[in-house]
């Protein structure tokens, strides 16, 4: 069974420019997570999708982040614009079905603003 | 509003010595209790969870952790780590829907 995959595994933008992560859930999955993950902390979920719906989005910064899981499969976040503090990991996540369920997740994608 | 403290930010220790990392949450619901691992250059992965019964749970790697309702604790152990057990590992609350609270994680180093 293939993994949770993610694109690219690295950034390096300024500040003020704009970027986009993709994420493509196991198969199946109809649950789907990005989590931000600041260094010495541990992941923040951003936002939760069932299916192509958002289930909580409560600690997206919706002036900058925005994401949208099109068709109910591959999803996609955005920054624009960035900001240093934006600097993180950004993990996605997939499971079966909302709930106490395992999380399965993918590498990562490592994000550094200038 | 759920969250989870860790009690070591580091922790080093010799193979065969035993493991113990601590996690205590504030959560005021149904309590679903979980620990990730990250091992070096690998992704997040489930070493075992807790919903519901026996409180003494058993997960991969000869891992165990045991709940504790009256002290809001979920603390890992493992009786003998082995060098292959260096990693970082997170303890997590989730609610009804699966959103995470995850604790700021706990770096193991196990030296041979």
């Amino acid at each position: 069974e293939a993994g949770v995959a993610q694109s690219p595994r690295y950034k390096i933008i300024e500040k003020r420019q704009s970027v986009a992560f993709w994420c493509n859930p196991i198969s199946g999955h109809a649950t789907l997570y990005w989590y931000q993950q600041i260094l010495g902390q541990g992941p923040k979920l951003l936002i939760q999708f069932q299916n192509n719906g958002v289930v909580d989005d409560s600690q997206l910064p919706k002036d900058r982040f925005s994401a949208e899981r099109l068709k109910g499969v591959d999803s996609t976040l955005k920054i624009q614009p960035a900001k240093l503090e934006d600097s993180a990991v950004y993990l996605c996540a997939s499971s079966l079905e909302p709930g106490p369920y395992e999380q399965y997740f993918g590498p990562g994608t490592r994000l550094t603003v200038t | 509003a759920q969250s989870v403290s860790q009690h070591n930010h580091h922790v080093i220790l010799s193979e065969a010595a035993s493991l113990e990392l601590g996690c205590n949450y504030s959560y005021g619901g149904t309590v679903n209790l979980f620990w990730y691992v990250q091992y070096p250059g690998q992704h997040l992965q489930l070493l075992l969870k807790y919903f519901s019964g026996d409180p003494l749970v058993k997960g991969i790697k000869g891992f165990e952790a045991e709940f504790i309702k009256s002290k809001f604790s979920f603390n890992l152990r493992k009786p003998s780590v082995q060098w292959s057990d260096t990693a970082e590992y997170f303890c997590a609350v989730s609610d009804s829907w699966g959103k995470l609270q995850f604790g700021a994680g706990t770096q193991v180093v196990v030296t041979p």
